[in-house]
C-alpha cells in the first residue's frame, strides 16, 4: 500500500522553464513533507520541506506547495538549470510516529538545454 | 557537513551467504537509518536505530538484522542472502529523532546476489 504517490516516474522541461513536480498522499496523520533530490551514484540530498500548518515554503529557486484538503503536495523549480537534473523523491511523516519516513517512489526530472 | 560512510560502493554475493554492509557517520548523530531503493518502490525502510544497542523494524525487516555497537557505526546483516535483495542499499543519519528531522544518506551500496 503505497502511502505516498508520485505517479510521474519522469519529467523533461527546457532550461529557465517552471519544473512542477508533483506528490499525493494517502494518510491524514501525515503533518511533515520533505523533498530530497537524488544523482545518479549518490545519496538522496534534503532539498526543501513543509509542515502541514503551512501551504507554501519557498527557497531560493524552490518552492514546496502543500494542499492538505487534496492531499498533494508539489516542488516548483524556477527557473529550471541542466544541474536540476535528477530523481526527486518526496517523503511524508506524522507526529508520534518515530523516526518514520515514507518515501514516494521518485520522479526522473531531465533538464535539457 | 555531516558524512555518511558506506563502505562498499559495489557488492556481489552468492545466495545463502551471510552479507555484512557497514555505515559510518562522523557527526555524533544519535540516529541512523538503513533503506533499500528499487525502481518503482522509492526507499523503503529496513532498520532503524536511536540509540547504541538500541534498533527498531522498520516496513520490510524480514531477511535482515542490524547492529549497532558504537554511536558512528551501523550495520545491516543479510543472515543468508537472497536473489529479492538485490538493491540499492541506503545508509543515513539524522541528529534527532522524528520525521521532521532531515536524514543525511550515504552514497549508498548496490548488492548484486546471484
Amino acid at each position: 500500500d503505497q502511502q505516498v504517490k508520485q505517479n510521474s516516474p519522469s519529467l523533461s522541461v527546457q532550461e529557465g522553464r517552471i519544473s512542477i513536480l508533483n506528490c499525493d498522499y494517502t494518510n491524514s496523520m501525515f503533518d511533515y513533507f520533505l523533498w530530497y533530490k537524488k544523482y545518479p551514484a549518490e545519496g538522496p540530498t534534503f532539498l526543501i520541506s513543509i509542515s502541514s500548518i503551512k501551504d507554501k515554503n519557498e527557497d531560493g529557486r524552490f518552492t514546496v506547495f502543500l494542499n492538505k484538503s487534496a492531499k498533494h503536495l508539489s516542488l516548483h523549480i524556477v527557473p529550471s538549470q541542466p544541474g536540476d537534473s535528477a530523481v526527486y523523491f518526496c517523503a511524508a511523516s506524522s507526529t508520534g510516529t518515530a523516526s518514520k519516513l515514507t518515501f514516494g517512489t521518485g520522479t526522473r526530472l531531465q533538464v535539457t538545454l | 557537513d555531516v558524512k555518511v560512510t558506506q563502505s562498499s560502493r559495489y557488492l556481489v554475493k552468492r545466495t545463502g551467504e551471510k552479507v555484512f554492509l557497514e555505515c559510518v557517520q562522523d557527526m555524533d548523530h544519535e540516529n541512523m537509518f538503513w533503506y533499500r531503493q528499487d525502481p518503482g518502490l522509492g526507499l523503503r525502510l529496513i532498520y532503524f536505530s536511536y540509540d547504541v544497542k538500541m534498533k527498531e523494524k522498520g516496513d520490510i525487516p524480514e531477511g535482515y538484522s542490524v547492529s549497532r555497537e558504537k554511536k558512528e557505526r551501523f550495520s545491516l546483516i543479510l543472515e543468508s542472502a537472497s536473489t529479492n535483495q538485490t538493491s540499492m542499499y541506503l545508509c543515513a543519519s539524522s541528529l534527532l529523532s522524528g520525521g521532521r528531522q532531515a536524514r543525511s544518506f550515504g552514497s549508498g551500496t548496490r548488492l548484486t546476489v546471484v
